[in-house]
């Protein structure tokens, strides 16, 4: 099975500030990638699909890239909506969520 | 739009098994593959299985093959998750979901979960 490994697992941000979170496929996975948002009590909400492509409604200071078997996510601007965790998922070969990173205010 | 209503919140002791449903609406159920997705808690989310709403055709991921049976039932647009011999680390909220159709597709859609807990 295909693993991803999801880093770092928490990070610190402010207001306004930009992250990166990265993930990496233990093989090719092509671009069949995917980014979640998840806050406690919510079902996670779909971001990116297909490495880079952003899903119909999600706000452009998300953006996704990468393809084979690295890949990131980066958040602009950062708001204070967007304090959550965050997973990749890879769905090329059934189906693998990295570990998460939780994405705290500083 | 699809929206996925799954059932309420269960309490089970352990080595008894669990059944969670998940009604699908606003599209056509045979059109779309349903998954169930494991959110224990502190922990990530895991893959569980899925089902095929036409045919009921079933993939399971391999920690939980065995122990899960998906079902579907066409007639009332309804799959369903049943896990057995539960356990302690089982205690946990289950997500079914789906995408665009698609056996390939990210989760568009998702239920409003149902947290299952085990305890004696």
């Amino acid at each position: 099975d295909i693993q991803m490994t999801q880093s770092p697992s928490t990070l610190s941000a402010s207001v306004g500030g930009r992250i990166t979170i990265t993930c990496r496929a233990s093989q090719s996975i092509s671009n069949r990638l995917a980014w979640y948002q998840k806050k406690p009590g919510q079902a996670p909400k779909l971001l990116i699909y297909e490495a880079s492509s952003l899903e119909s409604g999600v706000p452009s200071r998300f953006s996704g890239s990468g393809s084979g078997t690295q890949f990131s996510l980066t958040i602009n601007s950062l708001q204070p909506d967007d304090f959550a965790t965050y997973y990749c998922q890879q769905y090329n070969s059934r189906y693998t969520f990295g570990q998460g990173t939780k994405l705290e205010i500083k | 739009e699809v929206q996925l209503i799954q059932s309420g919140a269960e309490v089970k002791k352990p080595e008894t098994s669990v059944k969670i449903s998940c009604k699908l609406s606003g599209g056509t159920f045979t059109a779309y593959y349903i998954h169930w997705v494991k959110e224990a808690p502190g922990k990530g989310l895991e893959w569980m299985g899925l089902v095929d709403g036409q045919d009921g055709e079933t993939v399971y991921g391999p920690k939980f093959r065995g122990r899960v049976t998906i079902t579907v039932d066409a007639s009332t647009d309804t799959a369903s998750m049943e896990l057995n011999s539960l356990r302690s680390e089982d205690t946990a909220v289950y997500f079914c979901t789906t995408g665009s159709g698609d056996f390939v597709s990210p989760y568009r859609f998702w239920g409003q979960g149902t947290l299952v807990t085990v305890s004696s």
